[in-house]
């Protein structure tokens, strides 16, 4: 029972360096989302994908690339990482665009 | 501008004692709002989601109410336990989720 799976789970960067982040579903959702946790700021919601085949921005979406490439799976690309995108990401999917959520474990990732 | 304030501050307890943790929000119209717990290290689960025609959710030793006239959520924990410490976050729903940052509660024995 997998629900939500992201890798890599840590991640260290230099700045400038470019990475992707996986996520995955088996659930069979339509909705899925990249979320960032900083400590005090709660949950920002970056990019999601209300359906296969479609992406928006969200509320922090600058120096981020999404890709939803299939029902199952949606990626957060950062082209050439920076200190400030140092935080805690968290990938989540839902049954429809405003239902419940469910997330994964994070990836922690940090930029020096 | 929108905003979703929760407790400030973290909340201490003593285990059987009832946590009342607040979620406010301005410029939102929600249609429902949610509740979630993060454990350190963890995502965050989804505890409870109550809508705006609703005045009072339960679910075992939790209960939420929702004041659309005073913008305003109370989440309630009763008879609390040392498993209940957690980061319990509020979430509105516009026409997609927005959280708050949440307010950590620790239960002592």
């Amino acid at each position: 029972n997998a629900g939500v799976t992201q890798t890599p789970k840590f991640q260290v960067l230099k700045t400038g360096q470019s990475m992707t982040l996986q996520c995955a579903q088996d659930m069979n959702h339509n909705s899925m989302y990249w979320y960032r946790q900083d400590p005090g700021m709660g949950l920002r919601l970056i990019y999601y994908s209300a359906s296969e085949g479609t992406t928006d921005k969200g509320e922090v979406p600058n120096g981020y690339n999404v890709s939803r490439l299939n029902k199952r799976e949606f990626s957060l690309r950062l082209e050439s990482a920076a200190p400030s995108q140092t935080s805690v990401y968290f990938c989540a999917s839902s049954p429809g665009e405003s239902g419940e959520l469910f997330f994964g474990e994070g990836s922690r990732l940090t930029v020096l | 501008s929108q905003k979703i304030e929760q407790n400030s501050e973290a909340l201490n307890i003593q285990e059987g004692k009832t946590a009342t943790l607040t979620c406010n929000y301005t410029n939102y119209s929600p249609a429902y709002l949610q509740w979630y717990r993060q454990d350190p290290g963890r995502g965050p689960v989804f505890l409870l989601l109550i809508r705006e025609n609703e005045k009072e959710k339960r679910k075992e030793r939790l209960k939420v109410t929702f004041d659309t006239t005073l913008k305003q959520s109370l989440f309630h924990i009763t008879a609390s336990q040392p498993a209940d410490s957690a980061t319990y976050l509020c979430a509105l729903v516009n026409y997609k989720l927005s959280f708050g940052a949440g307010t950590t509660v620790t239960v002592r024995a």
